[in-house]
């Protein structure tokens, strides 16, 4: 079965400060796909990347930053330099192989509160 | 493009009542999805469609119904409302299935039934 587990249900940084927000899944597929999405206090859900199990390279898009190690189940996600724009809450997903036709399954998610 | 839009953006319901939450999108998606998010839970599918006429439960669809007669809309009906109900529900759609198209989602609409 498939599962994705946010153990940080609240995070507060101050802002400037770096926060790491973790991710650790569960699947038996060889090929499966992994997101985050970010949603504001305005309520909408923002998607922010997809990564694919065959591809570990950690990516950096600005101040974000995503570490995907397939021998710890992970896809952790760090945001440098943290802002009050920031605060949200940010779910992880899990994806099974585009031939299964299978739907996302969510994570719990975290709430992340930078204080200024 | 408005992207996904979902009417009404907040509403109360007596237990038993009836509603249909709206949902359309202008991005020409075939697919579409309804999700329900209860406090400090993940988000869960209740329905999806794969493109007009077809509709599809997802993993908590008891208590509620779809219908996709256009690519446009997606309305969720909740028939007998009941406390259990209560949740912020969200719209979203891709252009194909699975992960190679990230989902777009709606503002969402928070329902309290009391």
């Amino acid at each position: 079965a498939q599962k994705v587990t946010q153990a940080q249900t609240e995070i507060s940084v101050v802002e400037k400060e770096d926060v790491t927000l973790d991710c650790v899944y569960e699947t038996r597929d060889t090929t499966y796909y992994l997101f985050w999405y970010k949603q504001p206090p305005s309520g909408e859900l923002v998607f922010l990347i997809r990564r694919n199990s065959f591809d570990e390279q950690n990516e950096i898009s600005g101040r974000y930053s995503w570490n995907f190690q397939k021998s710890t189940s992970s896809f952790n996600f760090t945001i440098t330099a943290s802002q009050v724009v920031d605060s949200a809450v940010y779910f992880c997903a899990l994806s099974g192989p585009i031939s299964r036709d299978d739907k996302i399954i969510f994570g719990k998610g975290t709430r992340l509160h930078i204080l200024p | 493009n408005a992207g996904v839009t979902q009417t009404p953006k907040f509403r109360i319901l007596k237990i038993g009542q009836s509603m249909t939450l709206q949902c359309t999108q202008d991005m020409n998606h075939n697919y579409m999805y309804w999700y329900r998010q209860d406090p400090g839970m993940g988000l869960k599918l209740i329905y999806y469609s794969v493109g007009a006429g077809i509709t599809d439960k997802g993993e908590v669809p008891n208590g509620y119904n779809v219908s996709r007669s256009t690519t446009e809309d997606f309305p969720l009906r909740l028939e007998l409302a009941a406390p259990s109900q209560t949740s912020v529900y969200f719209c979203a759609s891709s252009s194909t299935s699975g992960p190679l198209a990230p989902q777009y989602f709606g503002p969402g609409t928070r329902l309290l039934v009391l």
